[in-house]
This record gives structure tokens, sequence and C-alpha cells, in this order.
């Protein structure tokens, strides 16, 4: 299976700065770009921000960016916002199983 | 509205049985493909199987193949998750979501289904 790697593993920021999480998998991600991001707040499911690696999901603030292709791939918040703080997870949809990373976590220093 | 509404929370002991629910609502139910996902409690998200919309096909993670069954009532756009004999180990939130034609990315996630397994 293709085994994703999230990196941090926590990210300390203040609101304001600009945030990029990186997710690596093991092998390359079909079609380049067949990967997700969610965001995950305690006591919520998960909620999609970005598929296909660089689209934004509906009703996704412009602040949230995804890019990258093949085995690397990120996620740019440009300015935090005080909601933004949760856990991030990456996840592959291109070879099943379909798998996600262990998550980063970006907290308020 | 799409809507997954799932069924409510169980206590269980080691070994007995279990069919949790997740009843769709807003889109065809025979159109999309349903996974579940667990996540352990403080953990992260698995990917544990799916079911096709109309055929009713199902493709397992390796890790769960053997131990879950998935199914669905299309009649009353009704998918399921069973287990025949528990472990303490499947404590966890299980989700079910809807994927996105033949994608399977989800924007659509039920509320949770928190299953405790303990003797």
């Amino acid at each position: 299976e293709n085994v994703l790697t999230q990196s941090p593993g926590t990210l300390s920021l203040s609101p304001g700065e600009r945030a990029t999480l990186s997710c690596r998998a093991s092998q390359r991600v079909s079609n380049n770009n067949y990967f997700a991001w969610y965001q995950q707040k305690p006591g919520q499911a998960p909620r999609l921000l970005i598929y296909g690696a660089s689209s934004r999901a509906t009703g996704i603030p412009d602040r949230f960016s995804g890019s990258g292709s093949g085995t690397d791939f990120s996620l740019t918040i440009s300015s935090l916002e005080p909601e933004d703080f949760a856990v991030y997870y990456c996840q592959q949809y291109g070879d099943a199983p379909w798998t996600f990373g262990q998550g980063t976590k970006v907290e308020i220093k | 509205e799409v809507q997954l509404v799932q069924s409510g929370g169980e206590v269980k002991k080691p070994g007995e049985s279990l069919k949790i629910s997740c009843k769709g609502s807003g889109f065809s139910f025979t159109d999309y493909w349903i996974s579940w996902v667990r996540q352990v409690p403080g953990k992260g998200l698995e990917w544990m199987g799916r079911i096709g919309p109309s055929d009713s096909y199902t493709n397992y993670s390796p890790s769960f193949r053997g131990h879950v069954t998935i199914s669905a009532d299309k009649s009353i756009s009704t998918a399921y998750l069973q287990w025949n004999s528990l472990k303490a180990s499947d404590t966890a939130i299980y989700y079910c979501v809807r994927g996105f034609g033949d994608f399977d990315y989800w924007a659509y996630w039920g509320q949770g289904t928190l299953v405790t397994v303990s003797s």
C-alpha cells in the first residue's frame, strides 16, 4: 500500500502566520494528483479542503491551497485564522487501499 | 442537501456481534460509492472499505478484510458495517463517507458512530 508520511507532526504558529504542511507518499500517486487534504477539529468529522491535489472544495477559503505531484504534496495556509488551528490529514485515492497520513497538528504558539 | 445519518453509539462485549448503519438522503444512493473510515480515539484515519453504487460490489482494505462486512440496502438508501466477533481493539469512531463519482475523496461524512468494546 501507499504509505503517506506527514511532516511536521506538530506546527506551532501564531494567527496571521503562514503554515506549510507536507505529505510524502511511498509510491507515486496515480495520475500524479489523486490526492486530498482534510481538516479535523476536536469532536467533529473531518472536512474536505483540497482534492485533485490543488482544487479547493466548495466553500473553502482561498487562504488554503494545495500543490504537488508524484510523491510530494503540500498544503499551505497563507495567513492563519483562529479557526484554522486543527489537525490536518492527507489522503491518496489513486490506488487501493486508499490511505491517510498520520496527521499534522497546527497549534497556537 | 446531502446527508449521511449514522446509527447511535454502541457498547458491546468482546465476542459479540454488531451492525451499524448509515442512511443517505439528498442524493441518489445508487449513484455513489459509500466507504467506511475508522478513527481510534486520539489517533488518525483509516479507510476500511467501500460498497459500490448499483451492484453492491465491495472493496476492502487488507487491514480489515475478513473482520468486517460492508453491505447495503439500496431500497432504503442505507449502508451497513458489521462485525461477527468484536475485539477490544475495535473500539473507535466509525464514519461513513460518500465519494464523488468514481473518485474516493469525501466531502460528505456521517456524524460518526462510537463503538466501545469492553468486558
